[in-house]
């Protein structure tokens, strides 16, 4: 079974409206890390949100927030007032284990265009 | 700026030969250090974890021969590809963790777009 599943391999969003870019995610580890990356087309990865699982609050990093469901084992990226820059491909990711380890899975990421 | 960096970005090679990829951490000392493969249009797959001053993990069906990776300090891993082949040809990059801050300080490198001709 798939760790962590993206569902939409693309989207478009008109500029300046929000979109929602959607993660599910499977572990029976009590201690996990929730990650969002972003993929311009030069490839570098660029962090912009974490979640533990442990947190009280909803991760919210500027234009970011991450609207976490822990029952329905979901970490939605929402991106408000969205600007052309924000096209590209977006990827969730998980840790797993309180301390240790640090490797990520990731999603198989998602699209996103963003329309003028 | 940037606190891991990989070098190079861009690298041709020939069939046959060896190609090296580094990866430094430039504010932090890094224990442990991840090397990730992504083939075009395709997610982040994990290669090995590299472990300062032993041997590196693998994943299963990564051919540790093949992909070989040393850590010899705390700021610096490599992986060479050796013996490169065309099916090599991919996007490799790296990431480590700043064991000095709390669990989401995870940062990657550039990435090191490799093409085997």
């Amino acid at each position: 079974a798939q760790k962590i599943t993206q569902t939409q391999p693309g989207m478009f969003v008109q500029e300046k409206e929000a979109v929602t870019l959607d993660c599910t995610y499977d572990t029976s580890d009590p201690s996990y890390g929730l990650f969002w990356y972003k993929q311009p087309s030069s490839g570098e990865m660029i962090f912009l949100i974490y979640q533990g699982s442990y947190d009280q609050q909803n991760a919210t990093e500027g234009r970011y927030s991450l609207n976490f469901q822990k029952a329905r084992k979901s970490a939605n990226l929402v991106i408000s007032a969205s600007q052309l820059g924000d096209s590209a491909m977006y990827f969730c990711a998980m840790r797993e284990g309180r301390a240790g380890s640090y490797q990520l899975t990731f999603g198989k990421g998602t699209k996103l265009s963003v329309i003028p | 700026g940037a606190v891991v960096s990989q070098h190079p970005s861009w690298v041709i090679c020939k069939s046959g030969t060896s190609v090296k990829i580094e990866c430094r951490s430039l504010d932090f000392q890094a224990t442990t250090m991840f090397w990730y493969r992504q083939f075009p249009k395709q997610s982040l797959m994990l290669m090995a974890t590299s472990n300062e001053g032993s041997k590196a993990t693998y994943e299963q069906g990564v051919e540790k021969d093949k992909f070989l990776i040393n850590h010899a300090s705390l700021t610096l891993s490599t992986l060479t590809v050796t013996s490169a082949h065309p099916e090599d040809s991919s996007f490799y990059i790296c990431s480590a963790r700043d064991p000095t801050g709390s669990g989401n300080t995870i940062y990657f490198g550039e990435g090191s777009w490799l093409t085997v001709v």
